[in-house]
């Protein structure tokens, strides 16, 4: 089974400074992965995803993401924060040697940004 | 617009009683899924179906149950043997597609107990 590990539930950072969220999975084969943001009471939101190719991929609001097979991670960052980015963050993987597309998710990061 | 209805966005269910989440899509999705969020744990799976009239269980699927009877729809039914099953449920839909794999969620519906 995939399984998800996200560092830290909840990210304090100031506005203007570096957003990092920690994404590691555990699986023998690099699985497909994905950034999801969520705002209060609402759904999820795909920032970016990683399925083949470039390590480094860019996502919606200026948000990327680096794949790194030898270190089994998908960690987000943003240079510069915003107080729109305060939110929730999910890391999810899905196995790409199933036919299911079922996603498993992290815990969730929660991010605040302070003024 | 094309996207994923939920209703009611409130619900509440007395000691007992089944209550069903309702699910609609026209984005002409094969795939549906239903999530729970409890704070904390993340998203966890309880169904989804890649196909109309079939459907499998996820990772928490005692005491709820599903059908597929449209493509478009994927209601979720709450029973009376889920003993806690106040949290946020989430659907989603996505295509069948590796290139295309992203699923796209609904607003929720937040169950609660009277």
């Amino acid at each position: 089974a995939q399984s998800v590990t996200q560092l830290g539930s909840h990210v304090s950072v100031s506005e203007g400074a570096l957003v990092l969220l920690r994404c590691n999975y555990s699986s023998s084969v690099p699985p497909y992965l994905f950034w999801y943001v969520q705002y209060p009471n609402q759904g999820l939101q795909l920032l970016l995803k990683y399925t083949t190719g470039a390590t480094l991929v860019k996502g919606i609001n200026g948000f990327e993401a680096e794949f790194k097979k030898s270190e089994t991670s998908f960690h987000l960052t943003k240079p510069s924060a915003h107080m729109s980015d305060a939110a929730e963050y999910f890391c999810a993987v899905s196995d790409r040697r199933a036919s299911d597309y079922k996603l498993s998710f992290g815990a969730g990061t929660t991010v605040t940004v302070r003024a | 617009d094309g996207g994923i209805t939920q209703s009611p966005k409130y619900l509440f269910r007395k000691e007992g009683q089944n209550v069903t989440l309702s699910c609609e899509q026209n984005l002409n999705h094969d795939a549906m899924y239903w999530y729970r969020q409890d704070p904390g744990q993340g998203l966890r799976l309880i169904y989804y179906s890649q196909i109309v009239n079939d459907f499998q269980k996820g990772d928490i699927a005692e005491g709820y149950s599903v059908s597929r009877e449209k493509k478009e729809s994927f209601p979720l039914t709450v029973t009376s043997a889920q003993k806690n099953p106040t949290a946020f449920y989430l659907c989603a839909s996505s295509p069948i597609d590796v290139a295309k794999n992203i699923q796209y969620f609904g607003a929720g519906t937040r169950l609660s107990v009277l």
